[in-house]
């Protein structure tokens, strides 16, 4: 299993929609999660953390399976500005190559939300 | 306002040549890093930094150099021996959690 794969999509949506994307990490120990977004030629931008309780900011809610070492982002209501790829991000814990606060990106998910 | 900048935005290389990439911060971050990112792939860690005078290797390391002799500087030298130096770079800061912030980029293109 890759350290971190997400769904390679891409996901084209109309206004409106609801959308989910997945991503499944491979190191049991780790322990920070996180959702960035990376608009076309521009930096990632932390979108949300993703704590084991799961967490909601608006039309975003993420969750966390660490049973199945799963992360998920449902997008509600989609707009045309929440068009980015998005990033499944992942640290690496102590041991796995020195530092706690590595982090390792997934390749990303492409969603197009369309008038 | 507080935050990161990296310096050029795009910058041309021809072969043969060194060049060196600017990433500054006043977030007062003690922890800096730097990726690369290729089209339709992730970030991958180049080198990254905790303190000052201190840094380590990432998983391509190889054909780059770094120095960081301020806290708020974290330059990143891509030299001749990089075989596929053309990409997005990225360099990011971390205070204290695991999130890490990033900023604008430099777009490198060899000739």
């Amino acid at each position: 299993r890759k350290e971190v794969e997400q769904d390679p999509g891409p996901f084209n949506v109309p206004e409106g929609a609801t959308v989910a994307f997945n991503c499944t990490y491979s190191n049991s120990a780790s322990q920070s999660f996180f959702w960035y977004r990376q608009d076309c030629r521009k930096e990632p931008k932390l979108l949300m953390s993703v704590y084991s309780s799961g967490n909601e900011d608006g039309r975003f809610t993420a969750q966390l399976n660490r049973a199945s070492q799963y992360i998920s982002l449902l997008i509600r209501d989609s707009k045309l500005s929440d068009s980015a790829t998005y990033l499944c991000v992942v640290n690496s814990p102590p041991g796995s190559g020195g530092s706690n606060y590595k982090l390792t990106f997934g390749k990303g998910t492409l969603l197009t939300v369309n008038p | 306002d507080g935050g990161i900048t990296q310096s050029p935005k795009y910058l041309f290389r021809k072969e043969g040549q060194n060049v060196t990439l600017s990433c500054e911060q006043n977030l007062n971050h003690d922890a800096m890093y730097w990726y690369r990112q290729d089209p339709g792939q992730g970030l991958r860690l180049i080198y990254y930094s905790q303190i000052v005078n201190d840094f380590q290797k990432g998983d391509i390391a190889e054909g780059y150099s770094v120095s960081r002799e301020k806290k708020e500087s974290f330059p990143l030298t891509v030299t001749s021996a990089q075989k596929n130096p053309t990409a997005f770079y990225l360099c990011a800061s971390r205070w204290d959690t695991d999130t890490q912030y990033f900023g604008p980029g430099t777009r490198l293109t060899v000739l």
